[in-house]
């Protein structure tokens, strides 16, 4: 069975510094893995995904995630938080198919001015 | 990118009543949606999958009867919460896979909540 851990209920971090919301997965075959962003009241925004290729995947809003493999995560980061990137996030995993997605608990960040 | 569409985007009942969310695949056929719940600061739990033309598959603990999906069209499915109770009450999100050039992708409706009083 497919799983997703998010080992933060929250991230803290200032205006303009990095941020980093953590994700490790599990899954049996290859994974897909995703990252939804959500803000209050609203459903999802698809950020970024990765299915193949490059490790380092870029996304919207400037965000990226890092695929490891040998670590089984899916790190999202971004070089430099906005207030506006304040919100609630979620990371994904499905294997192949049309299976539906398995979310993590979800991280709320914050980024304070 | 396929856009999915839900209504109602919310809705008030009394308790012992029924309430039906449909969600709407736009611009693409669906053959199957995914019935999401999430309760306030959780996260999205899998209620049940939504298949045209044959029953719905459900997840292990959900009422089916108390649930109900119908797949009506290749663009259409709909969610009845029957006898609707307050602890019910929640946020109902619907989504699709991607069109078959990007089965990787699942597109998200904007949800729909629902308070039962």
């Amino acid at each position: 069975a497919q799983s997703v851990a998010q080992p933060e209920d929250q991230v803290n971090v200032a205006e303009g510094n990095p941020l980093t919301v953590k994700c490790t997965y599990s899954v049996s075959g290859n994974p897909y893995l995703f990252w939804y962003v959500q803000y209050p009241n609203r459903g999802l925004q698809f950020l970024l995904k990765y299915i193949t290729g490059d490790n380092l995947v870029k996304g919207s809003y400037g965000f990226e995630a890092e695929f490891n493999k040998s670590q089984t995560s899916f790190h999202l980061k971004k070089p430099s938080a906005l207030v506006s990137d304040s919100a609630l996030y979620f990371c994904a995993v499905r294997d192949m198919g049309n299976t539906p997605l398995v979310f993590g608990k979800g991280t709320r960040l914050s980024v304070i001015a | 990118g396929a856009v999915v569409s839900q209504h109602p985007s919310w809705v008030i009942c009394k308790s012992g009543t029924s309430v039906k969310i449909e969600c709407r695949s736009l611009d693409f056929q669906a053959t199957t949606m995914f019935w999401y719940r999430q309760f306030p600061k959780q996260s999205l739990m899998l209620m049940a999958t939504s298949n045209e033309g044959s029953k719905a598959t459900y997840e292990q603990g959900v009422e089916k009867d108390k649930f109900l999906i119908n797949h009506a069209s290749l663009t259409l499915s709909t969610l009845t919460v029957t006898s609707a109770h307050p602890e019910d009450s929640s946020f109902y999100i619907c989504s699709a896979p991607g069109l078959a050039g990007n089965l990787n992708e699942q597109f998200f409706g904007p949800g729909t909540r629902l308070t039962v009083l």
